[in-house]
């Protein structure tokens, strides 16, 4: 099955600065990796995501990029804030028929300073 | 923040009780998944449901029993569980076109065993 591997799992930041957090997969097959932001005792909400067919996708301060031959991807959070102070979850789907199942990274706790 | 809710939010129980997770989504979704997140280890999946029909049962042991009466409603029945079951119980819906559909979170169940 598939695994996924995240790193680092703890940032800390100061405001301002940029904030990368990286992600390998196995499952060559996989083709959707979206990233979730889970701030403490609230769900997992989906920040940005991307498919195969795209090596890079932005939303205004995040990014995401795609390197399907190396098989990771990478989340570019510029100008962080302290709002931003969140565990991020990268996943990576395995093919299912009329369904999704993600498996998840460990997730990678950031810390942003005022 | 209330396409996916779940009750109760925060439950105790002893190893001998038996208790429900109920999990209801308001956005139209045919696929739903139970996920357990537990500390330091990614957010792992437990059971999904497509068009009412569990497609995956990651090797969850029986003491957790899924039920899904609706593409709306899911439950997961519990009984005589271990401490080590303490967690968080996330339900998740989504469109259940394909692989690729973002899943949507409730804000979780938080189980604690005694």
């Amino acid at each position: 099955g598939e695994n996924v591997e995240q790193h680092p799992s703890t940032l800390s930041v100061q405001e301002g600065d940029s904030a990368v957090i990286k992600c390998t997969y196995s499952d060559s097959a996989s083709n959707y990796f979206p990233w979730y932001k889970q701030e403490l005792g609230k769900r997992p909400q989906l920040i940005i995501d991307i498919r195969s067919n795209v090596g890079e996708k932005k939303d205004q301060r995040i990014a995401v990029t795609l390197n399907k031959t190396a098989k990771h991807f990478s989340l570019h959070i510029t100008e962080t804030q302290p709002e931003d102070s969140a565990v991020y979850f990268c996943a990576a789907t395995q093919e299912g028929s009329g369904y999704s199942t993600l498996t998840f990274g460990k997730g990678t706790m950031l810390l942003v300073s005022p | 923040e209330t396409g996916v809710t779940q009750t109760p939010r925060h439950l105790v129980m002893g190893m001998t009780n038996k208790k429900s997770l109920k999990c209801e989504q308001h956005l139209g979704h045919n696929a739903m998944y139970w996920y357990k997140q537990s500390a330091k280890k990614p957010l792992e999946l437990m059971f999904v449901y497509s068009l009412e029909e569990r497609v995956e049962n990651n090797s969850v042991p029986s003491r957790f029993s899924p039920e899904c009466p609706n593409s709306s409603h899911l439950f997961l029945h519990l009984h005589t569980l271990q401490p080590e079951d303490s967690a968080l119980y996330l339900c998740a819906s989504s469109q259940a076109r394909g692989s690729t559909d973002t899943q949507y979170f409730g804000p979780g169940t938080r189980l604690t065993v005694l």
